[in-house]
């Protein structure tokens, strides 16, 4: 069936350091892909999301190619700031109803 | 644009006890979902509902029923509340087919 597999946290990086957060996925048919983020106490929030395959999401500095070779959409940051800290979601639609998520990566950045 | 709320942001039950939690939504989405959140199990689909007047089971139902009597209401009910049921609750909102989903506040429920 359709899932995503994203890579575990928690991830503690310094100020100003590169961010990956690895997402794979498997899905019958074509997804979408998103990444939502956990700020602590709220909601998920659409961070970024791509809907074919090459498509590039970005979204305040932070990137995802939709790689469907490789079935992955990898999170990427190029220089993460304290205010980045919080939990990550990858996520897939395919043609229907339900959104898989992915169990979600805590990043801490500390200065 | 209130954009989807959740009613009460907090609550305690007792075992056996009942309560309804409250989702509205201001988009005019047809689809509505209700999800569960537990520490290291990330989210997980209770039930959902494609349109006022449909409901459908989603990949842990047990222990919920659910209501959309208006398009922008869906009331998730927990008839005799367990502490399996003790979660942060999320009601989620969409236009649908392979668009984003539009995240409530969040409901913590403790049951003792």
């Amino acid at each position: 069936g359709d899932s995503v597999t994203q890579m575990e946290g928690p991830v503690t990086l310094s100020e100003e350091a590169f961010l990956t957060i690895n997402c794979t996925y498997t899905a019958t048919g074509y997804p979408s892909l998103f990444w939502y983020v956990q700020y602590p106490g709220e909601g998920l929030q659409l961070l970024l999301k791509a809907t074919k395959a090459d498509d590039k999401g970005s979204n305040k500095g932070f990137e995802a190619t939709y790689r469907k070779e490789t079935t992955s959409f990898h999170l990427e940051k190029g220089s993460v700031q304290v205010s980045d800290s919080a939990v990550y979601f990858c996520a897939l639609r395919v043609t229907g109803n339900q959104f898989y998520f992915g169990t979600g990566t805590s990043l801490t950045v500390i200065p | 644009n209130a954009g989807v709320t959740q009613t009460p942001k907090f609550r305690v039950l007792k075992t056996g006890q009942s309560m309804t939690l409250l989702c509205a939504q201001d988009m005019n989405h047809e689809y509505m979902y209700w999800y569960r959140q537990d520490p290291g199990m990330g989210l997980r689909l209770i039930h959902y509902s494609v349109g006022e007047g449909t409901t459908a089971k989603g990949e842990v139902p047990d222990g919920y029923n659910v209501s959309r009597l208006k398009k922008q209401n869906f009331l998730l009910g927990l008839e005799s509340a367990a502490p399996s049921q003790t979660s942060v609750y999320f009601c989620a909102s969409s236009y649908g087919g392979p668009r984003a989903e539009y995240f409530g506040p969040g409901t913590r429920l403790t049951v003792t």
